[in-house]
């Protein structure tokens, strides 16, 4: 069984500063992924930034990049510069590489507000 | 990355009627999933529907309540029957595509659902 934990409901971060999204996991798979999606309040779900566990390098996406602590259990999303239209609710989300168990376990997600 | 749509964008039930929900792929995809979100929760899923087989259910859903079809490669249909008021959700179908050489998880826009 997998799990993810986020612990901030909600985060506050200024216009241009940036922010760390918190995000613990559990799992008993070798081989596994971490996936992190943006969902504004249209409701869509955008894929944003993947590391894979045998990644020994932390995954980048332009603005975005994930902070994978293996030892910790850890996938911290890092967004830098935020902007206005960075403000959604972010979920961590897992699952297996192996295997035909292929779909993803969410997490409780972090509601972020970028201010002004 | 392949490109999702779904049909209808969002709907207003009444209560005892049913609603089938279409997501069309851009490619062909071996696995489909559909998610369900529950007014400011996470996504949970419903069922995985690969092609030619019968869908895989997940524990608390059941296929007289959400019924999918997999008639080919590129689409998929769930159908949410009987409805009542707890069924208003955010639906969501998802496909496996692969990114950069790696595989990963992109979602559709969603169906919004009220019922009334």
């Amino acid at each position: 069984a997998q799990k993810i934990t986020q612990t901030q409901p909600g985060m506050f971060v200024q216009e241009k500063e940036a922010v760390t999204l918190d995000c613990t996991y559990d799992t008993s798979d070798q081989s596994y992924g971490l996936f992190w999606y943006k969902q504004p309040s249209s409701g869509e779900m955008i894929f944003l930034i993947y590391q894979g566990s045998y990644d020994e390098q932390n995954a980048t996406e332009g603005r975005y990049s994930l902070n994978f602590q293996k030892a910790r259990k850890s996938a911290n999303l890092v967004i830098s510069a935020s902007q206005l239209g960075d403000s959604a609710m972010y979920f961590c989300a897992m699952r297996p590489i192996s295997g035909s168990a292929r779909q993803l376990t969410f997490g409780s997600g972090t509601q972020l507000t970028v201010l002004p | 990355s392949a490109v999702i749509s779904q049909k209808p964008s969002r709907d207003i039930c009444q209560r005892g009627t049913s609603l089938t929900i279409q997501c069309q792929v851009d490619s062909q995809v071996t696995m489909m999933f559909w998610y369900r979100q529950q007014p400011g929760q996470s996504l949970t899923l419903i069922a995985t529907a690969n092609q030619g087989s019968e869908a895989t259910y997940e524990s608390g859903f059941v296929i007289d309540k959400f019924p999918i079809s997999r008639p080919n490669l590129t689409f998929s249909t769930l159908t949410v029957s009987n409805m009542s008021p707890e069924d208003s959700s955010i639906y969501l179908c998802s496909v496996e595509d692969v990114l950069a050489g790696r595989e990963t998880q992109y979602f559709g826009p969603g169906t919004r659902l009220l019922v009334l």
